[in-house]
């Protein structure tokens, strides 16, 4: 069983501070990973897309990947209020198939 | 425009009724999915569609029907529901097949209530 996981939370960071979010896969063959993050009643949307080791970086935020670890991270710089919400982890089972963790919940306080 | 729609957006029904949930893109993607989310918010493929094409049919019973008539539209038909439906069914598109990193895009979502 293909398996992604990630901690449920909530984690809860205050405003301007640093959260960092993680996720581990258990397929080696996944070549690519997504961090999609969706707020209460809503639908998962995109924020980014990693596909080689090292980090990348899109405004406030920063996706690391470690494949020999079998590890993806996300980090949000300068956390906001509005950045509360789900963060689900996706990864490529190197099928046609995009595998979800369950999400971590994040909160930000003022 | 919306770019991924479903209807209906709430469906309530008693059990062993059959309910049906329609999606259409306007995106010009080549493949279509439909994914379930449960109550603790685990985001799970049942099928997936390119051009028309089923390519991918998870463990889904046989009561969970998919249907593209064309690759902008992918519709689920669901036979003698169950509690244990009882979910939001969302419905995405992409460009490429997840296995070329397809980004998805999702539906609204269809909370589908069984009683």
């Amino acid at each position: 069983q293909k398996e992604v996981e990630q901690n449920s939370g909530p984690l809860s960071v205050p405003e301007g501070a640093i959260a960092s979010l993680n996720c581990t896969y258990s397929d080696r063959v996944s070549q690519s990973f997504f961090w999609y993050r969706q707020y209460s009643g809503k639908s998962p949307e995109l924020i980014m897309s990693i596909y080689s080791n090292g980090d990348k970086e899109d405004g406030r935020f920063t996706a690391q990947l470690n494949k020999a670890s079998q590890y993806v991270s996300l980090l949000i710089r300068d956390s906001q209020p509005s950045d509360s919400a789900t963060y689900l982890c996706a990864v490529n089972d190197g099928t046609d198939k995009l595998i979800f963790g369950t999400g971590t919940r994040l909160q930000v306080f003022p | 425009d919306t770019a991924v729609s479903q209807t209906p957006k709430y469906l309530v029904t008693q059990m062993g009724n059959d309910k049906s949930i329609k999606c259409e893109q306007n995106l010009g993607h080549d493949t279509m999915y439909w994914y379930k989310q449960d109550s603790k918010k685990f985001l799970k493929i049942m099928f997936s569609y390119n051009n028309k094409e089923l390519i991918i049919n998870e463990t889904v019973p046989n009561r969970f029907s998919p249907k593209s008539p064309d690759k902008a539209h992918l519709n689920l038909h669901i036979n003698s529901l169950e509690l244990g439906d009882s979910a939001v069914y969302f419905c995405a598109s992409s460009q490429d097949q997840a296995s070329v990193g397809g980004e998805l895009f999702f539906g609204e979502g269809s909370r589908l209530t069984v009683l």
